[in-house]
């Protein structure tokens, strides 16, 4: 079961704080955050695995919120290098260990 | 120090002619997966491996298999390639199963039929 990302796209400038969000329809073990540039591959940022459970470095930061179902990404003071597709992945009772991907959301830094 | 090492970086092959795809890596993870990834679209698991336990994905044409001679590779081979399995193929591992895995990915082999 795919989860649902929003938005599917958003541009900031520089220094503008950002929130991506990712909801599903099954309860969820675990949410995992990806950074994909054009051409390159999906880059690792973090994994959530508890209700309530927030994580961040740098100024990226995500929450979960197993009751609702969802996360989200947060961007603070969003820099020229975050630019890119942020995907979820989602890990549920019926996908064993293996993700299911949203369909990503672009994000577009300008100066 | 590359961890994840896909060949080659792109691959051109005629419509209905057998290709294979290489992923390497020097993790030493338990678990390999391989994705299929169209433009602007989200990665797609095709199968995975845990070890040598082989994990078809449901929806995953009967036209691409899967190989893992030992942990450190995997192969992915489409048999009879259509104009519909252009697309960006992602190789990824993680150390083991369960919630709490990362998965590290390959730069990707972009596939064209010609």
């Amino acid at each position: 079961q795919q989860p649902v990302q929003s938005p599917q796209a958003v541009i900031l400038r520089e220094g503008e704080d950002a929130v991506i969000n990712c909801s599903s329809s099954k309860a969820l073990y675990s949410v995992h955050w990806y950074r994909q540039k054009h051409g390159e591959a999906p880059i690792f940022l973090m994994i959530l695995l508890k209700g309530g459970e927030q994580k961040g470095h740098d100024k990226i930061s995500a929450s979960f919120n197993e009751k609702k179902q969802q996360s989200s990404l947060y961007l603070t003071a969003s820099q020229l290098s975050y630019s890119g597709t942020y995907f979820c992945g989602t890990e549920s009772a019926n996908s064993g260990y293996a993700l299911n991907f949203g369909k990503g959301t672009s994000l577009l830094v300008t100066p | 120090d590359a961890m994840v090492i896909q060949n080659p970086r792109y691959q051109v092959t005629q419509f209905g002619k057998p290709v294979t795809l290489s992923c390497s890596q020097t993790l030493n993870h338990n678990v390999m997966y391989w994705y299929q990834q169209k433009s602007s679209q989200a990665p797609k698991l095709l199968f995975h491996y845990y070890d040598k336990d082989f994990n078809n994905e449901a929806d995953t044409p009967d036209n691409f298999q899967s190989r893992r001679p030992n942990t450190s590779f995997c192969f992915l081979d489409i048999r009879s390639p259509g104009l519909g399995d252009a697309a960006m193929y992602l190789c990824a591992t993680s150390r083991d199963k369960g919630a709490n895995q990362p998965q590290h990915f390959g730069d990707g082999t972009r596939l064209s039929i010609l």
